[in-house]
């Protein structure tokens, strides 16, 4: 069973687009992580939110919680965003944490 | 202010061998995680620890065990390597204002283990 579900599972973008990576979760949760995988393979937290919208810089961060569904947006997309995008989330009961299987994010100049 | 170390970066095993990973973190955070990442799977919770001497399972617990003797320090044990155990092993921490996952997450460089 998938707790999270991401789409796309890959995407090609032209610099200077717009673009959403979705997110589904099919748990209540008391939070919603997005996490970007360089290619490196480090990883790094973007964004955590239980509610609303959060932003930084040119990424953005929506969850509706009703619909049990999280939008990632980037703005004036760049080479350097290429990564893979993961969403994550905390569960509110048993103590869990799943992931989606991640967002393969490649830019062209 | 090296943030969370793993040790080591890299690890071949035979089948049966036992090894353990080192996680260290220096920003006094009282919650550590253990995660696997496999093609395909994504990243799955193993065991996490709320505190020194705590610890609890995640969603793969199996053929791991785990200690937190020192705040600053979670240990990965595996007392007798499978091939199914071979995978990327990242570590994590995490201050604790909030409730257990309401708290941005610090990632390790990872470990990568093979198991033969």
């Amino acid at each position: 069973k998938n707790e999270v579900e991401q789409s796309p599972q890959n995407l090609t973008a032209q610099e200077g687009e717009f673009i959403t990576i979705n997110c589904s979760y099919s748990v209540g949760i008391s939070a919603l992580h997005w996490l970007q995988q360089h290619p490196g393979g480090g990883i790094v937290s973007l964004f955590m939110l239980s509610s609303g919208k959060k932003k930084h810089g040119r990424l953005i961060a929506t969850i509706n919680i009703q619909e049990k569904h999280s939008s990632l947006h980037i703005t004036a997309s760049h080479p350097r965003d290429s990564a893979v995008y993961i969403c994550a989330v905390g569960t509110n009961t048993g103590n869990q944490f799943y992931f989606g299987t991640g967002t393969s994010l490649t830019v062209i100049p | 202010n090296a943030g969370v170390t793993q040790t080591p970066k890299f690890r071949v095993l035979k089948t049966g061998q036992s090894m353990t990973l080192l996680c260290a973190q220096d920003m006094n955070h009282e919650y550590m995680y253990w995660y696997r990442q496999d093609p395909g799977m994504g990243l799955r919770l193993i065991h996490y620890s709320v505190g020194e001497g705590t610890t609890a399972k995640g969603e793969v617990p199996d053929g791991y065990n785990v200690s937190r003797l020192k705040k600053q320090n979670f240990l990965l044990g595996l007392e007798s390597a499978a091939p199914s155990q071979t995978s990327v092993y990242f570590c994590a921490s995490s201050y604790s204002m909030d409730s257990l996952w309401n708290n941005e997450q610090f990632f390790g460089p990872g470990t990568r283990l093979t198991v033969l």
